[in-house]
């Protein structure tokens, strides 16, 4: 298996610009994770969806940032406008059933905003 | 306050010295403590999964959990050049919905 895959490995864009995260899951993984990591804030937890459905999105910073799972292979990270404080690395994980499995982690997106 | 707190480092260790990492938090409901390691660059993976207290062993890695300190430890024993990582706690109160809260991560650094 190729483990969790994300696009782009990096992106380097201006402020005000919209920037989009993808996210390809584990095949069979039914739960899906967006964490943004920050040196100051560590691994923040942004949204999940369980079953293509968002469950908790109470870590989404602002109304700027959106996140889609239209299907249960791809999912997006939207931030819109994009600003400075943004620039981090995010990452999505995905996890199989709800119990203790673990979560598998892409290698991320890291996100400049200039 | 941090639900989750650990000390950033970095913490820099000769090859083959024990080396203990720690985390502390403030919610009594977490039940589920990890260690993940993240090498630089890359996402973190699962390394040792604990539940409630008490000692967990797997080859050179121990994990501690003392609930009533409200304190988990991370112990590595003979400690290689290849341990050199980020090490982070995460923890939850409940595996349904998996939302793990993750302690700011620690840099080990192993010299040969």
């Amino acid at each position: 298996d190729a483990g969790v895959i994300q696009s782009p490995r990096h992106e380097v864009t201006e402020m005000g610009q919209e920037v989009t995260l993808r996210c390809k899951p584990i095949s069979g993984h039914n739960s899906l994770f967006w964490y943004r990591q920050t040196m100051m804030r560590g691994l923040e937890l942004l949204i999940y969806f369980n079953n293509n459905v968002p469950i908790d999105d109470s870590g989404m910073p602002e109304d700027r940032f959106s996140a889609k799972m239209p299907n249960a292979s791809f999912s997006t990270l939207k931030i819109q406008p994009s600003e400075p404080r943004d620039s981090a690395v995010y990452f999505c994980a995905s996890k199989e059933g709800q119990g203790d499995s673990p979560l598998h982690f892409g290698n991320g997106t890291r996100l400049t905003v200039t | 306050q941090k639900e989750v707190e650990q000390d950033p480092g970095p913490l820099s260790v000769p090859e083959g010295a024990i080396v203990s990492l720690n985390c502390t938090y403030s919610n009594s409901a977490f039940q589920y403590f990890m260690w993940y390691r993240q090498y630089s660059r890359k996402g973190p993976e699962l390394l040792m999964y604990t539940y409630s207290s008490g000692n967990k062993e797997d080859g050179r890695f121990t994990a501690q959990v003392d609930k009533s300190s409200k304190y988990i430890s991370l112990f590595i024993r003979d400690s290689q050049p290849s341990d050199s990582a980020t090490y982070l706690c995460a923890m939850s109160a409940s595996l349904q919905g998996g939302k793990l809260i993750f302690g700011q991560g620690t840099e080990l650094s192993v010299k040969p």
